[in-house]
């Protein structure tokens, strides 16, 4: 079974610092990646997936991941942050049939003003 | 146009008791999925239904079980709680069974004493 690491359990960062969540996964087939958004109180938000092409994905808010294969790795990056990125971070994977998730831990990010 | 709705929002249950979340999908979504998101961890995925039967479950016992209504909305059913299935339950729905365009609500928290 497929598993998801965030390595990063809680990151504090003032705004406009650059962030970068680190992500890896262990399944060795083809899988969708995604990262996830949760703000307080919130619904989980899509950010940016990963299905194939470009390794380089960009989402919304100026949020981007890159897919590296031979790592497993999924990261997350910013260039600059802002107060309202404050919220919890989590990266899935998809691996196979049916749309099931495999989630990480997350990844609580607080953003100083 | 009404997201993924589910009731209530939260509930408080003694141990051995039974409980029952509620989901009505997005429009034009006919698959739900049920998560358990247990504090500080990410959601993990408990079973899917589309064509009112379930079509894949996750590490979850049978203490944990489904319905789907010809309308789409979905019942999770949880018998003789146990104080470690208190979390934060999430439904996703999709049009089909496909990851591509998976929503999720904002949850029912339930707490068990």
């Amino acid at each position: 079974a497929q598993s998801v690491s965030q390595h990063n359990h809680h990151v504090i960062l003032s705004e406009a610092a650059s962030l970068e969540l680190g992500c890896n996964y262990s399944y060795g087939g083809t899988v969708n990646l995604f990262w996830y958004v949760q703000y307080p109180g919130q619904h989980l938000q899509l950010l940016l997936k990963y299905f194939s092409g470009d390794p380089l994905v960009k989402g919304i808010k100026g949020f981007e991941a890159e897919f590296i294969k031979s790592k497993f790795s999924f990261n997350l990056r910013k260039p600059s942050v802002q107060w309202s990125d404050t919220a919890e971070y989590f990266c899935a994977v998809n691996a196979g049939a049916g749309n099931m998730l495999t989630f990480g831990g997350g990844t609580r990010l607080m953003v100083k003003p | 146009d009404a997201g993924v709705t589910q009731s209530p929002t939260h509930l408080i249950k003694t141990r051995g008791q039974q409980v029952t979340l509620r989901c009505s999908p997005k429009s034009g979504h006919d698959t739900v999925s049920w998560y358990q998101q247990a504090l500080g961890q990410g959601p993990q995925f408990i079973f899917q239904y589309y064509e009112e039967e379930e079509r894949q479950r996750g590490n979850f016992p049978d203490r944990f079980s489904g319905h789907q209504f010809p309308n789409y909305s979905s019942e999770l059913n949880v018998n003789a709680l146990l104080l470690g299935d208190s979390a934060l339950y999430l439904c996703a729905s999709s049009p089909g069974t496909g990851i591509e365009k998976l929503f999720f609500g904002s949850g029912t928290q339930l707490s068990v004493l």
